[in-house]
Formats: structure tokens, C-alpha cells, sequence
């Protein structure tokens, strides 16, 4: 089973629409990141979170909001989907105690906005 | 290196070659590098990481290099194989612990 589990996968919407993406992990990480990577761009962190009570928003937040329901669940919301918010969307996590900066991703879920 | 635009950089290797990939990042605060491996349709996955106090790090296979002077960093692949091809990226750390930038990628192709 994946230490960082994603869900929906793949999800297909229209415009308007308001989508959640969820995001799970088992690594028993206090740190949690959703990224968006589109072609060409690389992955932009999206927001962050250090631990449950700590959000941050990193350099593409607008439109976009989340929620640290646990230590273990980091979720992603669009509150009005528009086209250019398709994309493949990352969540990771990390571990503070450890320290080392390395990053652990899902498997992606990809969102097309129609 | 890195770029902005559409368009991902390419490297095609023959297989049994070794395969340089390149990147120059940003900020000469950074403390800091990961290279990452992205295949089709998976997440990033972690290949070797370096601290701004090396210049030299070596895994199996993966030689990461450092150079403060000119802000560059490559990741150096021994005797590439077909399961080498994938998107590698590479991020900095500045500041915050975890808080990666990463850059736009590079394409590795092997051929047969």
C-alpha cells in the first residue's frame, strides 16, 4: 500500500464546479504539501502545512483552499473550478524530526476542468 | 537548466552511456538539493540529495555535483538503462526546513 494515498485519482468537472482532492499518509509525517505541476512548469507548491493548526500559503494559493483535518489528512479544495486550474495536483509530506528536506509524494491526481 | 515555458528539455542517451543532467537553481542562500525521478504517471521520487557544505555526493550510480561559485547542480547517471527514462527535476531548500522550489525538469530518453 502507498505511504501517501490520493484520491481521486483522475477526476473530470465543469466550470463553476467545486471539487475536493484528498490526500492520506501513513508515514506518520507532521509536515504535508499539496503541488501543482503542469507541463513545462515544473511543480509550484500550492500550500502548506507544518502541523495540524498550521496552514501556509506557498506561491500559487489563489483560488485554491485547504484543510489539516488530521496529522494524517491534508485535503485541497476549489471552492469554483475554472479551466486553467487543470492539472496534475501532488500532495507530499515530510518529516521535521528528521529534518533532512526530502519530500515524499502521492501518485498524483489529475484534474481536468471543463 | 531550467527554463520557463512549455516546451521540457531532452536528453536522449544511448543505453550503456553515462547521462550528465543539469540544472541551475536560484537562490545562493539555498542550503540544501534533491534530485528527483518522475516516471509516467507516478509521483516524484527521491534520488539523491547533497548539503551546500559538499560539493561531491555519490549513490548507486547517481553522482550529484555542486557548484556554489556558478549556482549549478548535476546529476550524473552511470551506465544509463531504459528504466533510467523519466523526468528528473531538482529543488533547492531555502529558509524554511521542507520548503522545496523545484525547477522545470529535464527529459532523460534512453535508446536502445
Amino acid at each position: 500500500d502507498a505511504d501517501v494515498t490520493q484520491t481521486p485519482r483522475n477526476r473530470i468537472t465543469k466550470t463553476g464546479k467545486r471539487i475536493m482532492l484528498e490526500c492520506s499518509q501513513t508515514k506518520g509525517h507532521d509536515r504535508m504539501y499539496w503541488y501543482r505541476q503542469d507541463p513545462g512548469l515544473g511543480l509550484r507548491l500550492i500550500y502548506y502545512s507544518f502541523d495540524v493548526k498550521d496552514i501556509n500559503k506557498g506561491e500559487i494559493s489563489d483560488g485554491y483552499s485547504v484543510s489539516r483535518q488530521a496529522q494524517a489528512k491534508f485535503s485541497l479544495s476549489l471552492e469554483s473550478a475554472i479551466p486553467n486550474q487543470t492539472a496534475l495536483y501532488f500532495c507530499a509530506t515530510s518529516d521535521s524530526v528528521r529534518g533532512t528536506g526530502e519530500l515524499f509524494f502521492g501518485e498524483g491526481s489529475r484534474l481536468t476542468v471543463l | 537548466g531550467e527554463s520557463v515555458g512549455l516546451h521540457l528539455p531532452t536528453l536522449s542517451v544511448q543505453e550503456g552511456d553515462n547521462s550528465i543532467i543539469n540544472c541551475a537553481y536560484s537562490n545562493s542562500a539555498s542550503d540544501y538539493f534533491i534530485w528527483y525521478k518522475q516516471e509516467s504517471g507516478k509521483g516524484p521520487q527521491f534520488i539523491i540529495d547533497i548539503r551546500s557544505n559538499m560539493d561531491k555526493r555519490q549513490g548507486q550510480r547517481v553522482t550529484v555535483l555542486l557548484n556554489k561559485t556558478v549556482k549549478h547542480l548535476s546529476l550524473q547517471i552511470a551506465a544509463t538503462q531504459p528504466g533510467d527514462s523519466a523526468v528528473y527535476f531538482c529543488a533547492e531548500r531555502t529558509g524554511t526546513a521542507s520548503k522545496l522550489t523545484f525547477g522545470t525538469g529535464t527529459r532523460l530518453q534512453v535508446t536502445l
